[in-house]
C-alpha cells in the first residue's frame, strides 16, 4: 500500500458526461501529480500540483481539469466525455519540497475510467 | 521531447531464470525511477535511481547517467514478477520538472 488513495476504483459512463476523480495523496506530501494510461498512448503525464498550485502540465486536453484543495487532496475533472477518453487514471504524490529535494513518486492504486 | 525507449519489450523466463532490462532516454534528466505494474494494475515503486547503483533481494539497479541509460537486474525470477517494468525519467523543461515514462517491458515468468 503506498499511501495515496484514490476514489472511485471503476467508473463508468457515457459519452458527453462529466465526472470527478478523486485522490488523497500520502500523509504530508504536497506534490500530487495525474497520469493516464491507455492501451494506445501508454502512460501519460497530465498535470501536477503543488502545495494547490499548478505546477506542471502535460498532455493534459482542455476538457480536463484539476485542482489541489487546502487540504492536499485533488480533483481530476473529465468533461465532455469521448469514447477514447477511457483509461486508467493515476494519481500520485511526492514528498519533494518538504526539505526533501529528491522527487520519488508514490501511486495509487488508479481509477478506471470507461466510456461507453 | 525527451524519448525514453525501454528493451525488450517482452520477455519470457523460466521461473529461476536472472534477467536485465534496459532503459535508454534521450537527453540529460534531473531523476529515474523503476516501476512494476502488476497483472491488476498497480504501479509498485522498485527504484528511484537517477544515478548510481541499488540492490533491494532479488532487484538491483544500475544507472549510468553520463551514458543516458539504466539497467534493472532481476535474478532467480518468479511468477510474482510477472507484469510490466517502466521507467520514467524526469527533465526539467521550461522551468518546471516534467515526468516521461518509457513504452514498459512486458515480463512473464512461467512455472
Amino acid at each position: 500500500d503506498s499511501g495515496v488513495t484514490q476514489t472511485p476504483k471503476h467508473l463508468i459512463t457515457a459519452t458527453g458526461q462529466r465526472v470527478t476523480l478523486r485522490c488523497s495523496p500520502r500523509s504530508g506530501d504536497l506534490s500530487v501529480y495525474w497520469y493516464q494510461q491507455s492501451l494506445d498512448q501508454g502512460l501519460q503525464f497530465l498535470i501536477q500540483y503543488y502545495n494547490g498550485e499548478e505546477r506542471a502540465k502535460g498532455n493534459i486536453l482542455e476538457r480536463f481539469s484539476a485542482q489541489q484543495f487546502p487540504d492536499l487532496h485533488s480533483e481530476l475533472n473529465l468533461s465532455s466525455l469521448e469514447l477514447g477518453d477511457s483509461a486508467l487514471y493515476f494519481c500520485a504524490s511526492s514528498p519533494q519540497g518538504r526539505g526533501i529535494p529528491y522527487n520519488e513518486q508514490f501511486f495509487g492504486p488508479g481509477t478506471r475510467l470507461t466510456v461507453l | 521531447g525527451i524519448q525514453v525507449e525501454q528493451s525488450p519489450p517482452d520477455l519470457i523466463l523460466q521461473e529461476g531464470a536472472n534477467s536485465t532490462l534496459r532503459c535508454n532516454f534521450s537527453d540529460s534528466v534531473n531523476n529515474l525511477q523503476w516501476f512494476h505494474q502488476n497483472p491488476w494494475g498497480q504501479l509498485i515503486n522498485l527504484f528511484y535511481i537517477p544515478s548510481g547503483t541499488k540492490q533491494n533481494g532479488r532487484l538491483s539497479a544500475t544507472t549510468v547517467a553520463t551514458e543516458r541509460y539504466s539497467l534493472l537486474y532481476i535474478s532467480s525470477s518468479q511468477t510474482t514478477d510477472s507484469g510490466v517494468y517502466f521507467c520514467a525519467v524526469e527533465r526539467n523543461s521550461g522551468g518546471y520538472q516534467k515526468v516521461t515514462f518509457g513504452t514498459g517491458t512486458k515480463l512473464q515468468v512461467i512455472p
